[in-house]
């Protein structure tokens, strides 16, 4: 088992740019959940999906959107780029939509980098 | 607001002394608290949660609402015990999770 898988592993984008983060859930886990982690701080949750339907968001601004496909995999967009979004994206999978907010596994993350 | 506190960036402990990483919350509703921790060029993983009662790699943490504490103990540190730790709070009212800043447990030898 590939575990989470999340791509690009690192990204260089420019202000006003957007951006689309990929993730690959563990097989047979219908839950994805986004997370944002700037450097010092802990994760910050973003969104949370289950079967295909948004089922929690963090305080993020609109320019941040994500969906879940048929297969479970997910995207996040991210619109407008400000030089905040710099940050390092996690995404989790979970089986269950009872252990949505108990990820137990994340992927490695995508750096983002902004200039 | 809601919030988790973990007050201290970095704890250093010699290894075989006990170990408590401090974690409080502030939230009106009820809380579900966890533990995630992450070792040096691994992923961030969950160690322990509140509602399980369990004691995972040695370590403990008891919720107490009193104190609106979730502190993370273990009586005897191990060098492998060294990681990043974080607290978790879920606000089962708000469907929203929200994660300290972190504490680096650097355990001596």
């Amino acid at each position: 088992d590939a575990g989470v898988t999340q791509s690009p592993t690192h990204l260089i984008k420019t202000r006003g740019q957007h951006v689309t983060l990929r993730c690959s859930p563990i097989s047979g886990h219908k839950s994805v959940s986004w997370y944002q982690q700037v450097l010092g701080q802990g994760p910050q949750f973003i969104f949370q999906y289950y079967e295909k339907e948004e089922r929690g968001r963090g305080n993020f601004p609109d320019r941040f959107s994500a969906r879940q496909f048929p297969n479970y995999s997910s995207e996040l967009n991210v619109n407008a780029l400000l030089l905040g979004d710099s940050a390092l994206y996690l995404c989790a999978s979970s089986r269950l939509l009872a252990d949505r907010y108990q990820p137990q596994h994340f992927g490695d993350g995508t750096r983002l980098s902004i200039l | 607001a809601q919030r988790v506190t973990q007050p201290e960036k970095l704890l250093s402990v010699f290894k075989g002394a006990p170990v408590e990483l401090k974690c409080n919350y502030s939230y009106s509703g009820s809380p579900e608290l966890f533990w995630y921790v992450q070792y040096s060029r691994q992923r961030l993983q969950l160690l322990l949660r509140h509602i399980s009662r369990e004691s995972i790699k040695g370590f403990t943490a008891d919720l107490n609402k009193g104190e609106t504490s979730f502190h993370l103990k273990k009586p005897f540190a191990q060098e492998e015990d060294s990681a990043m730790y974080y607290c978790a709070l879920f606000m089962n009212r708000d469907d929203k999770i929200i994660f300290g800043k972190g504490t680096r447990l650097h355990i001596l030898p």
